[in-house]
C-alpha cells in the first residue's frame, strides 16, 4: 500500500544537527514532489520544505532557509531533510507528505508519514 | 508569506449538530484553499482540496465553499468520529500556509 515511513528524529543540543529520512513506498516516487511538514507539540501544523519530483528545484520556509535542505534519491525512494544549527523551537514532530496535483492546478498533502519526533534541549 | 486566519479556535458542539467554522486568507487565493482533519495523537488527513472537491472516501457530511478569501467548512450532522482539529491551508503560494486549527470538541 501507499506508504511513507520516517527516520532519524531523536534528542540533540542546540546548535546540533540530525538528519531525517522518509522511505516511500506503493507508489511512483520518482513521479511526485514532496514536503516536509512540522507540528510542535499540542501547536499546529508548518510546511518547511519542498522538493520537485526530480529534486532540481526546492523551497523552503524563513524558519528554515540557510540551516535545512531537503534532498532525495529517486532510485532509493527516499526523502531526506538536513537539519542543522537546531534550535529549541525546532522541536516538533516532523512529517514527510507527497504533494499531488489537483484540478485548476490546485495541489495538496495527500499521503502523510506518521512522522519521527525531533527534540532540541540542553 | 500568506497568513490563514480560522476561528473560531475550538468549538463544543453536539453529535448530530450542524457545525460551520471559517478560513479567513490575507490576500486573494482564488480556490487554492485545502481541509485536513487531525485526531488526537493522528496523522492529519486531507478532506477537501480546491476548497469544496471532497477526498474520495470522506463522507458526504463534509461540505466546504468559498473563493477569495473568505472559506467555510460544514459539517451537516456531526458524528462521533468527526471530533477533531481541522486546518485550512493554502496551496497559491509556493510557501503554503497552514491556519491555526479549530478543535472540535464534544458538548
Amino acid at each position: 500500500q501507499v506508504q511513507l515511513v520516517e527516520s532519524g528524529g531523536g534528542f540533540v543540543k542546540p546548535g546540533g544537527s540530525l538528519r531525517l529520512s522518509c522511505a516511500a513506498s506503493g507508489f511512483s516516487f520518482s513521479d511526485n514532489s514532496m514536503n516536509w511538514i512540522r507540528q510542535a507539540p499540542g501547536k499546529g501544523l508548518e510546511w518547511i520544505s519542498y522538493i520537485t519530483s526530480s529534486g532540481s528545484n526546492t523551497y523552503y520556509a524563513d524558519s528554515a532557509k540557510g540551516r535545512f535542505t531537503i534532498s532525495r534519491d529517486n532510485a532509493k525512494n527516499s526523502l531526506f531533510l538536513q537539519m542543522n544549527s537546531l534550535r529549541a523551537e525546532d522541536t516538533a514532530m516532523y512529517y514527510c507528505a507527497r504533494t499531488r496535483a489537483y484540478s485548476y492546478g490546485v495541489n495538496a498533502f495527500d499521503i502523510w508519514g506518521r512522522g519521527t519526533m525531533v527534540t532540541v534541549s540542553s | 508569506d500568506i497568513q490563514m486566519t480560522q476561528s473560531p479556535s475550538s468549538l463544543s458542539a453536539s453529535v448530530g449538530d450542524r457545525v460551520t467554522f471559517t478560513c479567513r486568507a490575507s490576500q486573494n487565493i482564488g480556490s487554492y484553499l485545502n481541509w485536513y482533519q487531525q485526531k488526537p495523537g493522528k496523522v492529519p488527513k486531507l478532506l477537501i482540496c480546491a476548497a469544496s472537491s471532497l477526498q474520495s472516501g470522506v463522507p458526504s457530511r463534509f461540505t466546504g465553499s468559498g473563493s477569495g478569501t473568505d472559506f467555510t467548512l460544514t459539517i451537516s450532522s456531526l458524528q462521533p468520529e468527526d471530533f477533531a482539529t481541522y486546518f485550512c491551508q493554502q496551496s497559491f503560494s509556493l510557501t503554503p500556509t497552514f491556519g491555526q486549527g479549530t478543535k472540535v470538541e464534544i458538548k
